[in-house]
């Protein structure tokens, strides 16, 4: 199976800050890399598809990159209603393995 | 309006069985991979299981292989999990997700439903 790392686990953050969140893969997982938001008690919500490609609807202030083992989610300017659980997923091969998420709170 | 409705969730005993239920609409059912993910209560998404568009493919995390089966009816665009042999491990909130699909799709899970909580205790 391949594992997620995701770190931080958590980060305190301002409104307006750049936050970054990092993700890896045990193995090479291409592309097949994407990101969730989820807010407590909600499901979660399709952020960034294919590594780098934003879904509809979603803010341009988030944006992926990376591609192999290492990944990137960036927020550029955070706003209050970013302030959530994010989660990355490989979908490379089954099981379709999650990070452990990271927890971004208010500073 | 793509919409993912799950029921079925309920208290059961360790040993007992439930089955979850998540009725689609707003988009062309048949068509579409579908997801099962649950999370337990305060922790992270753990993916369960998968079936391909058509029903004759499926897919289980070793942690409920054996004891879980996905299904789905796409005449009554529904997909199903049917689970068995429960343990207190399994107590979760279930998703179902539809999965994307196509070149540079990510084969991403882009619509998901509210959940519906499963509780094993005695």
């Amino acid at each position: 199976d391949i594992q997620m790392t995701q770190s931080p686990s958590s980060l305190s953050a301002s409104v307006g800050d750049r936050v970054t969140i990092t993700c890896r893969a045990s193995q090479s997982i291409s592309s097949y890399l994407n990101w969730y938001q989820q807010k407590p008690g909600k499901a979660p919500k399709l952020l960034i598809y294919a590594a780098s490609s934003l879904q509809s609807g979603v803010p341009s202030r988030f944006s992926g990159s990376g591609s192999g083992t290492d990944f990137t989610l960036t927020i550029s300017s955070l706003q209050p209603e970013d302030f959530a659980t994010y989660y990355c997923q490989q979908t490379y091969s089954t099981p379709r393995t999650f990070g452990q998420g990271t927890n971004v709170e208010i500073k | 309006e793509v919409q993912l409705v799950e029921s079925g969730g309920g208290l059961v005993q360790p040993g007992g069985s439930l089955r979850l239920s998540c009725a689609a609409s707003g988009f062309t059912f048949s068509s579409y991979w579908m997801h099962w993910v649950r999370q337990a209560p305060g922790k992270g998404l753990v993916w369960v299981s998968r079936i391909n568009s058509d029903g004759s493919a499926t897919n289980y995390a070793d942690s409920v292989k054996g004891r879980f089966t996905i299904s789905r009816d796409n005449a009554k665009n529904t997909l199903y999990l049917q689970m068995n042999s429960l343990r207190a491990e399994d107590t979760a909130v279930y998703y179902c997700a539809r999965a994307t699909y196509g070149d540079n799709s990510g084969r991403a899970l882009d619509y998901w439903g509210q959940g519906t909580l499963a509780t094993v205790s005695s």
